[in-house]
This record gives structure tokens, C-alpha cells and sequence, in this order.
């Protein structure tokens, strides 16, 4: 099935640093992604939808600015947390839409996630 | 938007015992409505998925209904087991303009099988 590989696993930052987050689309071409939030004994809430090759669209409430989400080809997207603080501190996964197969046309596959913690 | 409830929060049950969670939408135009089963800091997997057009579909011990005229759909795991223990959440598909397509997660149920 369709596998969507994501970086680092973990990472602990400084606050007021940078983090990239990648997530990989394997053998398979993703167009949009999903990038979602999840604090600890919640749901995952949608964060934004990343689009190869244009803007990504960011559900109310997120900073574009400070959540930068790059899509530059079609098996790779990436999400940047910018001057982290503390309150950034989550469980960032990302994930892609299945490419649609004769018994299936939807489906969507997560990354791995990111357990960002910033100090 | 959707707006998805789900319930219960919890949920314990004794091994061989059935368990059943249940969702509401909101949005009539949603059309896919799949499952996921997440343990303890790990990714989402999805167990059963059920487009709009389909009542009941079943895999096994896992089961999903739907009800589009009352707008909710079940999980059913019959026979349960200690390693059925995870939070399960329900997920709906809506258009979201611009030739996008997005879920909307339920809650989540934390389920918890007693040996």
C-alpha cells in the first residue's frame, strides 16, 4: 500500500529556533498533503492542505507565517515551525491522499509524526 | 463546515465483549467516512472505511454502519482483545472548494479491553 514517510520522529528545540518537519510521499505522487496538530489525549486538528506548486491553504486560526509549508514536487512536503516557542510543543503529523486504485478510490495515509518539544 | 461528533470519550469492555462507537456529521454532502485506530504515539491507521453509497461493510471483527438520512455511522468490533486497546476515531470527507478534499476527525474513543 501507499507509505508516507515522515522526519525526524522527535526533536527538541530551543525556543526561538527553527524546525523543518519533511514528509515523503513513497512510490507514489502526492499533489496535496495535510498537515495536522495533535496535543496529547486529543484529535487531530487540520492544520493546513499543501498543494504542489502553489500556496497552501491554512484552516482559521493558524499563522501562515509561522507554520510555512512548502510543497516544491510532488513526493515531498515540507512544514517549518518558525521561532518555536514552548506553546508549539505537539504531535505534528502529515498525511497524503492514496492514489486511487480499481477497489479503492479513496484513502489517506499518515506519516510516522513528529513529537516536536521546545525548551 | 462538518462538524463531527463522536461518542463515547471512553469506552471499557471485557475481552470477548463487543464494542461500539458512534458518530454524527453535519455536512449531507460528505461521502467517505473511514476509521482509524491510533496507539500511544503513533500514526493513525485506518481499519474500515464506507462510502456514501454503501450501508454496512465488515472486514472480520471490525464493522462500520451508515445512516445518511440520520447522518451517523458506527464501528463495530465484535470478540474484542487485549490488543484492541487504542483511541479510535472516526473521519468524514468533505469537499472543501478549490477541487480539495478534506477529513474532519471525530474526538476520538479511547477503548479499553479488559483481559
Amino acid at each position: 500500500g501507499a507509505v508516507v514517510s515522515q522526519h525526524p520522529s522527535r526533536v527538541i528545540c530551543k525556543s526561538g529556533t527553527s524546525v523543518k518537519i519533511e514528509c515523503r510521499s513513497l512510490d507514489f505522487q502526492a499533489t496535496t498533503m495535510f498537515w495536522y496538530r495533535q496535543f496529547p489525549k486529543q484529535s487531530l486538528m487540520l492544520m493546513a492542505t499543501s498543494n504542489e506548486g502553489s500556496k497552501a491553504t491554512y484552516e482559521q486560526g493558524v499563522e501562515k507565517d509561522k507554520f510555512l509549508i512548502n510543497h516544491a514536487s510532488l513526493t515531498l512536503s515540507t512544514l517549518t515551525v518558525t521561532s518555536a516557542h514552548p506553546e508549539d510543543s505537539s504531535f505534528y503529523i502529515c498525511s497524503a491522499r492514496d492514489p486511487p486504485t480499481d477497489r479503492k478510490v479513496y484513502g489517506y495515509t499518515f506519516g510516522s509524526g513528529t513529537r516536536l518539544t521546545v525548551v | 463546515g462538518e462538524n463531527v461528533e463522536q461518542h463515547p470519550s471512553t469506552l471499557s469492555v471485557q475481552e470477548g465483549d463487543s464494542a461500539v462507537i458512534k458518530c454524527t456529521y453535519s455536512d449531507s454532502a460528505s461521502n467517505y467516512f473511514p476509521w482509524y485506530k491510533q496507539e500511544l504515539g503513533k500514526r493513525p491507521q485506518l481499519i474500515i472505511d464506507i462510502r456514501s453509497n454503501v450501508g454496512e461493510k465488515k472486514d472480520q471483527r471490525i464493522a462500520v454502519t451508515l445512516n445518511k438520512t440520520a447522518k451517523h455511522f458506527s464501528l463495530h468490533i465484535t470478540e474484542t482483545q487485549p490488543e484492541d486497546s487504542a483511541v479510535y476515531f472516526c473521519a468524514v470527507r468533505l469537499y472543501s472548494g478549490a477541487g480539495s478534499y478534506q477529513l474532519t476527525f471525530g474526538k476520538g474513543t479511547k477503548l479499553s479491553v479488559i483481559p
